[in-house]
């Protein structure tokens, strides 16, 4: 199956500072999501973007297909950011293939 | 517009008891999912309806754990009897909007934090 890997495992930011998450997938696909799962364990929908890029306020993100990668930018990182970040893929409407995920931690 | 809803939130029960677990999904969507989060990891797909049909149900452990999506709209999923290591976080997802927007995007509910001791 389709391997999905995130990095870095884990990020320590200071509020204010901006990042870049990184997302490989082993294979070709036709759907790529990004989550943001908040400490409550809701997954948030950030990003359906199975290639380009997209952006939505502080957050964008750039996916090349071809190359099998997808970057999520945070800028100006907020508390209220913290929790983790999943890239997930698929075909179509079959099951979606979580990452690792990110562990982003901003601190006051 | 609604998002999926999911009941309980949370459930605590001692091993060889049984639970379920009732999911609602987005209206118009035709394609449901369970999937099961392990602290710690990603979520992993368990069972996928299509309407009221199963897709794929190759990672349901079958001797314990059943669901069902009666008319094609809500679905439980039963666990009988529980296990120590089915202590995770069961969430459902809907996608296959015909209605105009993403056709594939999935969203997911709150999910069902399950404990068993």
């Amino acid at each position: 199956g389709i391997q999905v890997e995130q990095s870095p495992p884990d990020l320590i930011l200071q509020e204010g500072a901006n990042s870049t998450l990184r997302c490989n997938f082993s294979d070709s696909v036709n759907n790529l999501q990004w989550f943001h799962q908040n400490p409550w364990g809701q997954l948030i929908n950030l990003f359906y973007i199975p290639s380009g890029t997209k952006q939505n306020g502080r957050l964008s993100a750039t996916t090349v297909a071809t190359e099998r990668y997808s970057l999520l930018y945070i800028s100006s990182s907020q508390t209220t950011d913290s929790g983790v970040y999943f890239c997930a893929v698929n075909f179509g409407n079959e099951k979606l293939t979580f990452g690792t995920g990110t562990r982003l931690t901003i601190i006051p | 517009e609604a998002g999926v809803a999911q009941s309980p939130r949370y459930k605590i029960i001692e091993k060889r008891q049984s639970v379920a677990f009732w999911c609602n999904p987005i209206s118009g969507h035709a394609t449901l999912y369970w999937y099961q989060q392990i602290l710690g990891q990603g979520p992993k797909l368990l069972i996928q309806f299509q309407n009221n049909g199963v897709v794929d149900d190759s990672q349901l452990p079958k001797d314990r754990f059943s669901a069902e999506r009666l008319k094609g709209v809500d679905s439980t999923l039963k666990i009988q009897p529980a296990k120590l290591e089915d202590s995770a976080v069961y969430l459902c997802a809907s996608s296959l909007d015909t209605s105009g927007g993403n056709p594939y995007e999935q969203y997911f509910g709150p999910g069902t934090r399950l404990t068993v001791t």
